[in-house]
C-alpha cells in the first residue's frame, strides 16, 4: 500500500530539547516536503527536498532543519524547540507528472501534532 | 506570487443540505487545482483535481470545476452526510513544479 509514515504522531516536549519526526514513504518518490497547519493559516511549507541530499527552504524554516540521506527518508529536526512551535505537522511525497501536466498528486502522512511547552 | 482563497468557516449544515465551499487563486502561470480532505485526526487526502480550463473533477458526490475566466474552483456537494465533516483545503500547483500552495482550509460541520 502506497503510504506516507510519519512518527511519532503525538509528542509533548520543553523548550529547547531537541527533537527529530522522522518521514518515511514507500513509492519511490523524488520529492518529499514538511508543512505545518495552524488556524486560520493552512498549510505552510518548512522545507523540501527534490531529490536525496538536494533540500532547500519554504516559506517558514525558521527554527527547523532537515535531511535526505536516501530518497525514502526526509526527518524534520527542531535544534532548539520554542512554543511558537506548536503546531500540526505533515510529511507529503510526489513525484513529477508524466505527459503534458506534468503534476501528479501529494501524499500526506497522518500528522504529528507537536507540543512545546 | 501564487495565493490561494476560500471561504471562512467554519460552515454547520443538516444532513442532506446542499453544500458550496468557495475556492479563488492567482498563479504566476498556468496553475493544476486541487481540493484536499482531512478528516478528524487524519491526513490529508486528495478528494478531486483539475488540470486545465473547464475540466471538472468529481469524486464521492463532490464536484469542482475549473474555471479560468474567474480564477475559481468552487467545491459543491448536492447533498450531504454526516461522514462528510472534515476540513476542506483547495490548493494549486504550477505546471512542472512541486509545491503545493494551500488555502487557510474550510471545517464542516454536518448535523443528523
Amino acid at each position: 500500500e502506497a503510504q506516507v509514515t510519519q512518527n511519532p504522531r503525538y509528542l509533548i516536549t520543553v523548550t529547547g530539547k531537541k527533537l527529530t519526526v522522522t518521514c518515511s514513504q514507500n513509492m519511490n518518490h523524488e520529492y518529499m516536503s514538511w508543512y505545518r497547519q495552524d488556524p486560520g493559516l493552512g498549510l505552510r511549507q518548512i522545507y523540501y527536498s527534490m531529490n536525496v541530499e538536494v533540500t532547500d527552504k519554504g516559506d517558514v524554516p525558521e527554527g527547523y532543519k532537515v535531511s535526505r540521506k536516501e530518497k525514502r527518508n526526509f526527518p524534520l529536526i527542531l535544534e532548539s524547540p520554542s512554543p511558537n512551535q506548536t503546531s500540526l505537522y505533515f510529511c507529503a511525497s510526489s513525484s513529477r507528472g508524466r505527459g503534458r501536466n506534468g503534476n501528479t498528486e501529494a501524499f500526506f502522512g497522518q500528522g504529528t501534532r507537536l507540543t512545546v511547552v | 506570487g501564487n495565493s490561494v482563497t476560500q471561504m471562512e468557516g467554519p460552515v454547520t449544515l443538516s444532513e442532506e443540505a446542499f453544500l458550496t465551499i468557495n475556492c479563488t487563486y492567482t498563479a504566476t502561470g498556468y496553475p493544476s487545482l486541487f481540493w484536499y480532505v482531512q478528516y478528524p485526526g487524519e491526513g490529508l487526502q486528495l478528494l478531486l483535481k483539475a488540470t486545465k480550463a473547464d475540466d471538472k473533477g468529481s469524486n464521492k458526490g463532490f464536484e469542482a470545476t475549473y474555471r479560468k475566466e474567474t480564477t475559481s474552483f468552487h467545491l459543491e456537494k448536492g447533498s450531504v452526510q454526516v461522514s462528510d465533516s472534515a476540513v476542506y483545503f483547495c490548493a494549486l500547483i504550477l505546471r512542472g513544479d512541486y509545491k503545493l500552495s494551500f488555502g487557510a482550509g474550510t471545517t464542516v460541520t454536518v448535523r443528523a
